[in-house]
């Protein structure tokens, strides 16, 4: 069946501008997280999305980014006025329900330049 | 105290031979848990889940020890093909899960 579905798998964008970052998750799938990954690093949380709950958004490390799941399903990432710090590899999981494994996409390479 | 806790290693072993880590986790109440191995540039995968009688599944044994709060991961008989950075994933609470930071392992011919 269809896994989770990132888009795009590579983004270079220029400094300042706005980036949007798509997550498709499986169907029927009640949790949906972010994460970031630098090189060699761990995995930085973003935010999470549950259910119709409020998200959890602790993670979000500026007022730049911010997050959307429309109808449960698919959700946006956005990155306004990019700065080359935010080069990393997006990625986005989900899962069925609170406590279920999560399932991971391809990722989203970011390179501000 | 970070919510969950891993060696960062690396760990360097022979192959055949066999390995261990240990992950802490800070909050009582968690009730699931999860290994994921990261190959690099990939996106974590799920290795297995831990169960609090243990459970294994061919090399691998995943233990649970709620008093002293910390999983284990034990590979047997390692294969080259098992370097990877491996994550140890709690749930928080009754909120969300929580990555360790990962514990990198190489197998050595």
């Amino acid at each position: 069946g269809a896994g989770v579905s990132q888009s795009p798998s590579n983004k270079v964008t220029e400094k300042g501008k706005d980036v949007e970052l798509r997550c498709d998750p499986i169907s029927g799938h009640t949790a949906l997280y972010w994460y970031r990954q630098s090189l060699g690093q761990g995995l930085e949380f973003l935010i999470y999305f549950q259910g119709n709950s409020a998200p959890d958004k602790s993670g979000l490390p500026s007022d730049r980014f911010s997050a959307e799941r429309t109808g449960g399903s698919v959700s946006t990432l956005t990155i306004q006025r990019t700065q080359q710090e935010d080069s990393a590899v997006y990625l986005c999981a989900s899962s069925l329900n609170l406590g279920s494994p999560l399932h991971f996409g391809n990722g989203t390479r970011l390179t501000v330049t | 105290r970070k919510e969950v806790e891993q060696d960062p290693g690396p760990f360097n072993v022979p192959e055949g031979a066999t390995v261990a880590f240990n992950c802490t986790y800070s909050n009582s109440a968690s009730q699931s848990f999860f290994w994921y191995r990261q190959d690099c540039r990939k996106e974590p995968k799920l290795l297995m889940s831990v169960y609090s009688s243990g459970n294994e599944d061919g090399r691998f044994t995943a233990q649970l020890n709620r008093a002293s709060q910390y999983i284990s991961l034990l590979i047997r008989d390692s294969k080259l093909s098992d370097s990877a950075t491996y994550l140890c994933v709690v749930n928080k609470g009754a909120q969300k899960l929580v990555f360790g930071q990962g514990t990198r392992l190489t197998i050595n011919p």
